[in-house]
């Protein structure tokens, strides 16, 4: 099995508001992954978790918080987001960090009002 | 600095014409390189990994091949359920991260 489930589907926020993004995946992989994606665009990486270890931050600004709380679970945290903050947010997983083969969730589509 | 270039950026065929799509890389030393299919407003789906030149990989009408500077991904007799955006990413060696290309927008006519 190679899935990696991401929750919310969906979600609308408002430049105060605080939610949070949740990843998970039951493969037994140890490195996870946060990525951005705009329309038409390749996905845009912004962290990495190895051995449930921040290895990776693509200078992503504060108001986006990762989390990794096991070695299944990710999260990423919102607060006060732009609306250029709106995009389809991507989770993946591999074996291990580096240059192994990632496999991504659904996506979560967050739009920024 | 490693490199993906994809073409072409969109392609339009009719339903049975087979085709190609390119993936032209520069990397410094290949770990691997990563065919996904992405349909719109959902999340890449894995096809295949190739490791090495001349490897060649296939899954129902997608064949994919590699040589030291670029991989074709071989679309035969298409189906109008082939439509999507197929993206090529690089892993090399040392590096902690893929680089992706700008990715094929496939469209396949009935």
């Amino acid at each position: 099995d190679t899935e990696v489930t991401q929750t919310p589907k969906h979600l609308v926020m408002g430049m105060t508001n605080k939610k949070s993004l949740k990843c998970e995946q039951h493969m037994g992989h140890r490195a996870m992954y946060w990525y951005k994606q705009k329309a038409k665009k390749p996905p845009e990486l912004m962290f990495v978790y190895s051995y449930e270890k921040l290895s990776i931050n693509e200078s992503v600004p504060s108001r986006f918080s990762p989390e990794c709380p096991n070695s299944s679970l990710l999260n990423l945290h919102l607060h006060a987001l732009q609306p250029e903050d709106s995009a389809l947010y991507l989770c993946a997983s591999s074996q291990d960090s580096g240059t192994k083969t990632q496999y991504f969730g659904p996506g979560t589509r967050l739009l920024v009002l | 600095e490693d490199q993906v270039t994809q073409s072409p950026e969109a392609l339009r065929l009719q339903e049975g014409e087979s085709s190609s799509l390119n993936c032209s890389y520069t990397v410094s030393g290949l770990r691997g390189l990563f065919w996904y299919r992405q349909d719109p407003g959902k999340g890449p789906e894995f096809l295949f990994t190739l490791y090495s030149a001349g490897e060649e990989k296939e899954k129902e009408r997608l064949k994919a091949t590699l040589t030291k500077k670029e991989s074709f991904l071989h679309i035969t007799a298409p189906k109008p359920e082939d439509s999507a955006t197929y993206l090529c990413a690089v892993g090399s060696t040392g590096a902690q991260k893929l680089v992706f290309g700008q990715g094929t927008r496939l469209t396949i006519n009935p």
